[in-house]
């Protein structure tokens, strides 16, 4: 099936500084890539879906000013959270749709855990 | 609204053992039903899916069936092997279509040999 990658897959950073996850199609085009969060002994929860070209669409609840969610390539989807804070801790998940004319399934990258000290 | 309850976990089994891990949902309209593994190191990947009540979605010797009086979908597999240690996460997708996807916490397995 196709590959969706995430860098960097674990990140530990300062309160107050800002940390930017990249989510790669690696063999495939997507226009279309989500953004979840799981805290720990929790769901998975849809942040907000990425659109190449256009502004991403937020889920209630989500502040796109903190996270901030730029899709600028067909294979390129990244996610900075800003200003960073303890609470902002939590595994990160990026997926991508296989593009019209393919299975329509989403495919998942590894995720990637951000620890705020 | 839509959600997704399943068994917390985790599970440690030996090889060869049975599995049952329980999903049970709430949702409005006809939602399609998933479980997700996720292997240490990988991305999730689809095990297998139920579009309709009384569906039986199947993989890799995994079986779960779409049960609307119960509103559950159960996964369940007859011998666990080693290679099946991993994190299943049951979802479902809302009247809005697959891209709003509702996960459960997600289930550690462990097998043991």
């Amino acid at each position: 099936g196709a590959v969706v990658s995430q860098h960097p897959s674990w990140v530990i950073c300062k309160s107050g500084t800002s940390v930017k996850i990249e989510c790669r199609s690696l063999d495939f085009q997507a226009t279309t890539m989500f953004w979840y969060r799981q805290f720990p002994k929790q769901s998975l929860m849809l942040m907000a879906t990425s659109n190449e070209g256009s502004k991403a669409t937020y889920e209630q609840g989500v502040e796109k000013d903190k996270f901030l969610i730029n899709h600028a390539s067909l294979t390129l989807s990244t996610l900075t959270v800003t200003s960073a804070h303890p609470e902002d801790s939590s595994f990160y998940i990026c997926s991508a749709r296989d593009p019209p004319g393919g299975s329509g399934e989403l495919f998942f990258g590894e995720g990637s855990r951000l620890t705020v000290l | 609204g839509n959600s997704v309850t399943q068994m917390e976990g985790p599970v440690t089994l030996s090889e060869e053992a049975f599995l049952t891990i329980n999903c049970t949902y709430t949702a409005t309209g006809y939602p399609s039903l998933f479980w997700y593994v996720q292997y240490p190191g990988e991305g999730l990947q689809l095990l297998l899916k139920a579009t309709k009540a009384d569906d039986k979605g199947s993989n890799k010797g995994f079986e779960a069936t779409y049960r609307k009086e119960t509103t559950s979908f159960h996964l369940e597999k007859g011998s666990v092997q080693v290679s099946d240690s991993a994190v299943y996460f049951c979802a479902l997708s809302g009247s809005s279509g697959a891209n709003n996807l509702f996960f459960g916490t997600g289930t550690r397995l462990t097998v043991i040999p």
